[in-house]
């Protein structure tokens, strides 16, 4: 298994706080993901990192910010957490090498009441 | 922008029956890949095609790749309950972006 591990696992918010979702490898792999996934949206990506301290948009990343600081993390943060936000986030991972093998992580369930 | 769709959404078939899933292109296909994810669980990497007429297998799953018809087919043979589980393609659109299909859910009665 890819060493990708997301932090929290699950989180239960009130609207209108800020979250921040973690996502550490030990892969030392290069390009990093954001992912939501939803019923009768699949997988959609929010933003994604090709390097430390570079970053681009998805297909869905109003709402959503990111930083990466650092090869090993990236983080996801929801500036004002709205209930549309409600989703399962998935980071994922990829080598420069071969760069379309991704692996994914276990998931952060999120829920914003 | 490319969109990926899987037919058919939901599949229901009997323990031991054989089943193809599809996944078609609305652009050229680079890269396809398959995933396996689990109820409640993360994505599981199965397999990857990069040229036409490629064909690859992991267990008893066998993928296809057609070029010309910008689509990947997934078989399984003789499935078993461990099979169950939603099925995904991404395709790479060549800007550092991988796109997922929405999945098609397959679920094998005993």
């Amino acid at each position: 298994d890819a060493g990708i591990t997301q932090s929290p696992r699950h989180k239960v918010t009130e609207t209108g706080t800020p979250v921040t979702l973690r996502c550490h490898q030990t892969e030392n792999h290069r390009y990093m993901y954001w992912y939501r996934q939803d019923p009768g949206h699949g997988l959609r990506l929010i933003h994604y990192s090709y390097g430390v301290k570079d970053t681009d948009k998805g297909e869905v990343s109003d709402g959503y910010s990111v930083s990466r600081s650092k090869t090993e993390d990236f983080l996801l943060t929801l500036e004002s957490a709205t209930s549309s936000q409600t989703s399962v986030y998935f980071c994922a991972i990829s080598d420069q090498v071969r760069r379309h093998t991704i692996y994914f992580g276990e998931g952060s369930w999120l829920t914003v009441v | 922008s490319q969109e990926l769709e899987q037919s058919p959404q939901s599949l229901i078939v009997q323990e031991g029956k054989n089943l193809t899933i599809n996944c078609t292109s609305s652009k050229t296909l680079y890269g396809l890949y398959w995933y396996k994810q689990k109820y409640g669980e993360g994505l599981i990497f199965l397999m990857m095609l990069q040229k036409g007429g490629e064909e690859e297998s992991h267990e008893k799953i066998t993928a296809k790749l057609d070029e010309k018809k910008q689509q990947s087919s997934l078989h399984i043979t003789a499935s078993q309950p461990s099979h169950a589980g939603i099925y995904l393609c991404g395709a790479d659109n060549r800007d550092d972006k991988i796109i997922f299909g929405k999945g098609t859910r397959l679920h094998i009665l005993p």
